[in-house]
């Protein structure tokens, strides 16, 4: 079966720190790979998608992840952490190829900045 | 962008009662999906569908059913509702991106 291992519930860094998320998942084919993020009393929110192509992928607010097949991971990154960063970030893998299909998501680590 | 209406917000029911959670698509896409978001386990999935009465058990069916009799219409039903399904559910509807409801936090007392 398919499943996506966030290591680490929770994360902090200062404000203008680097923020590495991590990401594993467990595949027999490569799958899409997406993370979300969810802030306070929000929805979830697409921050970035790997398909196919280039393995480094770039999303919004500066995010991007890049997906190493030798590691089976797809971990999140942002070299400056902001303020306005802080929220819970899901990873998430849809396990077929031929087009989006069901999702699969990680527990979600919760990201906070402090000053 | 697809547009997911789950039909409350918030809902509060009693033990035993028989609840109907209902998710409607504008759009005519086949797959739609129901989860449910508890802190430090992440969106878990209930049951999904491909297309009308269709549906497939996700990985926490227990206690719970659905229906589509209609292309734009998934509903979750909690036949005896209990207080550990107290939570937050949500309806994704994926079709070349995956598209998310407001989500309907339901509590059980």
């Amino acid at each position: 079966a398919q499943s996506v291992t966030q290591l680490g519930s929770h994360v902090s860094v200062s404000e203008g720190a680097l923020v590495l998320l991590r990401c594993n998942y467990s595949s027999s084919v490569p799958p899409y790979l997406f993370w979300y993020v969810q802030y306070p009393n929000q929805g979830l929110q697409l921050l970035l998608k790997y398909t196919t192509g280039a393995t480094l992928v770039k999303g919004i607010n500066g995010f991007e992840a890049e997906f190493k097949k030798s590691e089976t991971s797809f971990h999140l990154t942002k070299p400056s952490a902001h303020m306005s960063d802080a929220a819970e970030y899901f990873c998430a893998v849809s396990p077929f190829s031929g087009g989006y299909n069901k999702l699969i998501f990680g527990a979600g680590t919760r990201l906070a900045v402090h000053p | 962008d697809v547009k997911v209406t789950q039909s409350s917000r918030y809902l509060v029911k009693r033990t035993g009662e028989k609840v109907f959670l209902e998710c409607v698509q504008d759009m005519d896409h086949e797959n739609m999906f129901w989860y449910r978001q508890d802190p430090g386990l992440g969106l878990r999935l209930i049951y999904f569908s491909y297309d009308v009465k269709m549906k497939e058990k996700g990985d926490i069916p227990e206690g719970y059913s659905v229906s589509r009799e209609k292309k734009e219409r998934f509903s979750l039903i909690l036949e005896s509702a209990s207080t550990n399904q107290t939570s937050m559910y949500l309806c994704v509807v994926s079709g070349t991106e995956a598209f998310f409801g407001q989500g309907t936090r339901l509590t059980v007392v």
